[in-house]
């Protein structure tokens, strides 16, 4: 079975540019979790869906960032424009749900740069 | 608010045991589990406590205190392979809060 699926694996940018990140989960999980890792960090939580659904978006840049997941299955994270602080690791997640503890699988992450 | 606290940096021989301390100050968390992530690498989840006590699988081992709001994880038998960041993390309101982390180097 494929694990969570991220694309592109790194991305260079200029600062001002807008940004796009692709996510697909595990077939069959409905939560979907997109975090945000700077170097010697844990992970931090930008949104979570269930399904379709954004329920925690609490963390999510507004003003600059913006998520979607149309169809409950694979998912977008976009930056626009882009900032020099913007520059980490973005990681995709994905679990059967969320109402109970369940495991979460993350996919390998985007490492993005903004120059 | 919540926190969770970790050495930064944690060095063992080849064939040790090693245990990676966790303390938290936060309330009203189900549970307490650990990841492990090599450089480059995605987060992998190595164990989750719900209760207090000691949960074993294989090689590692985790701990779990509420009332002292503390966790370990210990990694016994230790491999080169076993070099790679560990994170505590408490799972509240549906979701997991992670810790900085612990880097686990390991000496041959």
């Amino acid at each position: 079975e494929a694990g969570v699926v991220q694309s592109p694996r790194y991305k260079i940018i200029e600062k001002k540019q807008p940004v796009a990140f692709w996510c697909n989960p595990i077939s069959g999980h409905n939560t979907l979790y997109w975090y945000l890792q700077n170097l010697g960090q844990g992970p931090e939580l930008l949104i979570r869906y269930e399904n379709e659904e954004a329920v925690d978006d609490s963390q999510l840049p507004k003003d600059r960032f913006s998520a979607e997941r149309l169809k409950g299955v694979d998912s977008t994270l976009k930056i626009q424009p882009a900032e020099l602080g913007d520059s980490a690791v973005y990681l995709c997640a994905s679990s059967l749900d969320s109402g109970q503890y369940n495991e979460q699988f993350f996919g390998p992450g985007t490492r993005l740069t903004v120059l | 608010g919540q926190s969770l606290e970790q050495p930064s940096e944690v060095t063992a021989v080849e064939g040790a045991i090693v245990q990676m301390n966790c303390t938290y100050q936060t309330s009203g968390f189900y549970g307490l589990s650990w990841y492990q992530q090599h450089d480059g690498g995605a987060p992998t989840f190595l164990s989750y406590n719900a209760l207090d006590g000691l949960e074993e699988t294989g090689r590692f081992s985790s701990f779990l205190s509420r009332s002292d709001s503390y966790g370990y994880l210990l990694l016994q038998e230790l491999q080169m392979k076993d070099s790679a960041s560990y994170f505590c993390a408490v799972f509240r309101d549906d979701k997991i809060i992670f810790g900085k982390g612990t880097r686990l180097h390991i000496l041959p």
